[in-house]
This record gives structure tokens, sequence and C-alpha cells, in this order.
């Protein structure tokens, strides 16, 4: 079976540019989820969905991050504009939703923004 | 204060050594915990969950103290493949559902030499 998959796995971009990560969770999987991942902060978690529903975009750091979740098999992390301080390893991840505390992760975007 | 704090190491140790991590939660209330690995620029993966009566899985044992607010984390004969960071994690709502979210720590760099 798919795991999750993540793309692109790794962008270049310059300061200002809009970037859109893009995610497909396990197929069944209903809780989705967004981090970022920094060597000086570790895992953050920015943002998750259930059924395709945000519940919490508490960690979601500026107005200039979003995300979306259209259906099932789906999900957008967009950057806009991008910052140099917004290079870090985006992580996607589904999990069934309950309290297995079993997360599969994609193998993450690595983003540098110049 | 950081929600989940490990000590970041690095620890570096022979093959055959026992090394143990230790990793503190701030919410008394948090219900779950678990030992996710991370390999080198790969995503992480659920190691094991940790139990309130302690739990092994070959030479991994792990441990919980609600009391202290404090898990652990034992390897023994350790080998050279167990070089990875080793990432402290726990759901962080009692009751309810928190639809499958984590908190990580920072994790503890473990570096085993031959």
């Amino acid at each position: 079976d798919a795991g999750v998959i993540q793309s692109p796995r790794h962008e270049v971009t310059e300061m200002g540019q809009e970037v859109t990560l893009r995610c497909k969770p396990i197929s069944g999987h209903n809780s989705l989820f967004w981090y970022r991942q920094t060597m000086m902060r570790g895992l953050e978690l920015l943002i998750y969905f259930n059924n395709n529903v945000p519940i919490d975009d508490s960690g979601m750091p500026e107005d200039r991050f979003s995300a979306k979740m259209p259906n099932a098999s789906f999900s957008t992390l967009k950057i806009q504009p991008s910052e140099p301080r917004d290079s870090a390893v985006y992580f996607c991840a589904s999990s069934l939703g309950g309290d297995t505390g079993e997360l599969f992760f994609g193998e993450g975007s690595r983003l540098t923004v110049l | 204060r950081k929600e989940v704090e490990q000590d970041p190491g690095p620890f570096n140790v022979p093959e055959g050594a026992t090394v143990a991590f230790n990793c503190t939660y701030s919410n008394s209330a948090s219900q779950s915990f678990f030992w996710y690995r991370q390999d080198c620029r790969k995503e992480p993966k659920l190691l094991m969950s940790v139990y309130s009566s302690g739990n092994e899985d070959g030479r991994f044992t792990a441990q919980l103290n609600r009391a202290s607010q404090y898990i652990s984390l034992l390897i023994r004969d350790s080998k050279l493949s167990d070089s990875a960071t080793y990432l402290c994690v726990v759901t962080p709502n009692a009751g309810g559902t928190s639809y499958g979210k984590l908190t990580f720590g920072q994790g503890t760099i473990l570096t085993v030499h031959p």
C-alpha cells in the first residue's frame, strides 16, 4: 500500500514567492496533520484536519500560512509570501484518528527560501 | 516551558552499550505516550508505545512515571543501526478526542560507534 505522498520533495525559492506543498494521505485515514521541523524548534504541529475539516490551526505561524483539504485524498499547505525563516522540512502525516499514537509521515518537503 | 522536554544529547556510545533517554512532559492530563525514531533526513516513525506498567520490545524498554510526569527509553546491547534521533511523544488531551494529535519533544540524538 502507498504511504503518505508529499510533493515537492525539495523546493528552493526566493523570498516573496508563493509556495504550495501537497499531500496525499493514506487511503482510509481520516486525520491529516501538517508539521514543520527545524533544528531550533524541532517538530511543530501547524494544523490538523479530521474528515477534511480543520480542527486546530493554532500552530500556523502567521496569516501567510494557509492550509486546505478539499477532499479526503488531498491537502495543500500554502505560504504566501514566503520568507527565509520559513525554511524547514514540512511533513504531512495521516492517521485513523484515534489515540493509537501512530502517525504515518510522508517523506517531507524540504523548503529553502533565499 | 515546553510541553515535552528531552535532553538533546548527543549520546555517543559503543556497540553493545546500554543507553537511557529521559523525557518530561508538562501537561498532567496527557493520556498516551510514545517513542518515535527518526533516521537522518528521514521521516519519524513509531518505535513503541509507553504503558503505565512499563513495556519491552526486544532490546527496548519504555517506562512511564505519571506522578513525576517522566518517560524513559532504555536500549540494551546497542547496535550501529540504532543510531538515530529518538523523539518523546505525548497526546495532549485527556477526555474527548484529540483526533490523533501528537506533541513531539525535540529529540535525543544517539550515535552508536564500533
